[in-house]
């Protein structure tokens, strides 16, 4: 079984700011990586796929990198709706998440 | 429009069941693989199981043996049956929809509003 690690667990930045968020998986997966974002009460939102392919209607700030075995989100410019938790997922196993609050 | 809408939840008795249901509209769940992902309040998302084309299923083996995945291709709807639930079942449950590119990479890229099911006596 894959297990897919998170970091941070919590990660704090300015609006306006980078941010970055990394997905590590136990065994390589290749490119079959994908980003979610959810927002309290709602839904997960898919952000990434192909570890770098954004998702329809996904704004250009969000782009994915990484294959094997080592992944990254990155938000280049924080706007305040992007404060959330972002999960990676693999199949059937999602990391445990890392919360972007704002600084 | 694409869309998932879930339905059935509520409070359930430990050994009880439950029958949840997931309607879809604008594509044809037949033609998908669909899956029901958990969240237990609180934590982080889990895969529970998947229904694929042929009529395949898998699941968690937190569930295996319990929970049953279907679908009425006559209704265009996703269903999961729960029986023998426990304290720990207690969750938000999602239907999802997966999406496949040409390199065999995957993803839910739709998504329906949750439905909460809460086991306890």
């Amino acid at each position: 079984e894959i297990v897919m690690t998170q970091s941070p667990a919590t990660l704090s930045v300015s609006p306006g700011e980078r941010a970055t968020l990394s997905c590590r998986a136990s065994q390589s997966v290749r490119s079959n990586l994908a980003w979610y974002q959810q927002k309290p009460g709602q839904a997960p939102r898919l952000l990434i796929y192909g570890a770098s392919t954004r998702a329809t209607g996904i704004p250009a700030r969000f782009s994915g990198s990484g294959s094997g075995t080592e992944f990254t989100l990155t938000i280049s410019s924080l706007q305040s709706e992007d404060f959330a938790v972002y999960y990676c997922q693999q199949r059937g196993t999602f990391g445990q998440g890392t919360k972007l609050e704002i600084k | 429009e694409v869309q998932l809408v879930e339905s059935g939840g509520g409070l359930i008795q430990p050994g009880g069941s439950l029958r949840l249901s997931c309607a879809a509209s604008g594509f044809t769940v037949s033609s998908n693989y669909m899956s029901w992902v958990r969240q237990a309040p609180g934590k982080g998302l889990e895969w529970v199981s998947i229904i694929y084309g042929d009529g395949s299923t898998y699941y968690a083996d937190s569930v295996k043996g319990r929970f049953t995945i279907s679908r009425d291709n006559s209704k265009n709807t996703l269903y999961f049956q729960m029986n023998s639930p426990r304290a720990e079942d207690t969750a938000v449950y999602y239907c999802a929809r997966s999406l496949y590119d040409s390199s065999g990479n995957d993803a839910f890229d739709v998504w329906g509003q949750g439905t909460m099911v809460t086991v306890s006596s």
